[in-house]
């Protein structure tokens, strides 16, 4: 499968814990999105990358998120002390150089904070 | 500040009927836009994008037209099936992010 995957589909957690997702972009595209979509909404924006270089933040990632891409190819995104309000569906898009091409969307994460 | 609205929020239709959904944006400094479709608990499929300088893309049933001056965009679709039911995403593209509209839920009934 050459499309963008995520890892886990899934996660259910308890509040105050750590969660990790990754995402794996299409092989060669140099920039990677994330995310967040809450129930009946669209997805919002939170940050982006171009190869290992964090471009943009959104205000919605507080400092309770982080992300990285260590070598330009997957990247993790922690939320440290989940909050309930966490809860939501966590997105990743990956983009090929040029302006005009388009983000492809991998399949989502989606996170249940008890 | 870019905002993007999607008109009618929901919408029920027998089998076989045309329909245009619509998306309207407050800035009209955009690069693209694009159309997807999202089911129930699933990711995003990417439908259609339209380039600025664009006015129209169309993909089998789909077709999509873009008004980049009066900040609008529709997407039609002809004689519409079951298994077009989801919620269809407009997202305008600003500087190197997408914004999103809220969707329309489209359901469509044998």
């Amino acid at each position: 499968d050459t499309g963008v995957s995520q890892n886990p589909r899934h996660k259910i957690t308890k509040r105050g814990q750590n969660v990790t997702f990754r995402c794996d972009p299409i092989s060669e595209h140099n920039r990677l999105y994330w995310y967040r979509q809450t129930l009946g909404q669209g997805p919002e924006f939170l940050t982006y990358f171009q190869n290992e270089a964090q471009l943009e933040k959104s205000r919605l990632l507080s400092d309770r998120f982080s992300a990285e891409r260590p070598k330009g190819s997957f990247s993790t995104l922690e939320i440290q002390r989940t909050e309930q309000g966490d809860s939501a569906m966590y997105l990743c898009a990956s983009r090929p150089p040029g302006l005009e091409n388009e983000q492809f969307f991998g399949p989502g994460t989606r996170l249940t904070v008890l | 500040k870019q905002e993007v609205t999607q008109i009618p929020a929901a919408l029920s239709v027998p089998e076989g009927e045309n329909l245009v959904l619509n998306c309207s944006f407050t800035d009209s400094a955009i690069y693209n836009l694009q159309w997807f479709r999202q089911d129930p608990g699933k990711g995003l499929t990417s439908l259609l994008l339209i380039q600025s300088s664009q006015r129209e893309q169309t993909s089998g049933r789909l077709n999509a037209s873009l008004d980049k001056s009066s900040g609008r965009s529709t997407l039609y679709i002809a004689a519409s099936q079951p298994g077009d039911s989801a919620t269809y995403l407009c997202a305008v593209r600003v500087t190197d992010k997408l914004i999103f509209g809220t969707g329309t839920r489209l359901q469509v009934f044998p």
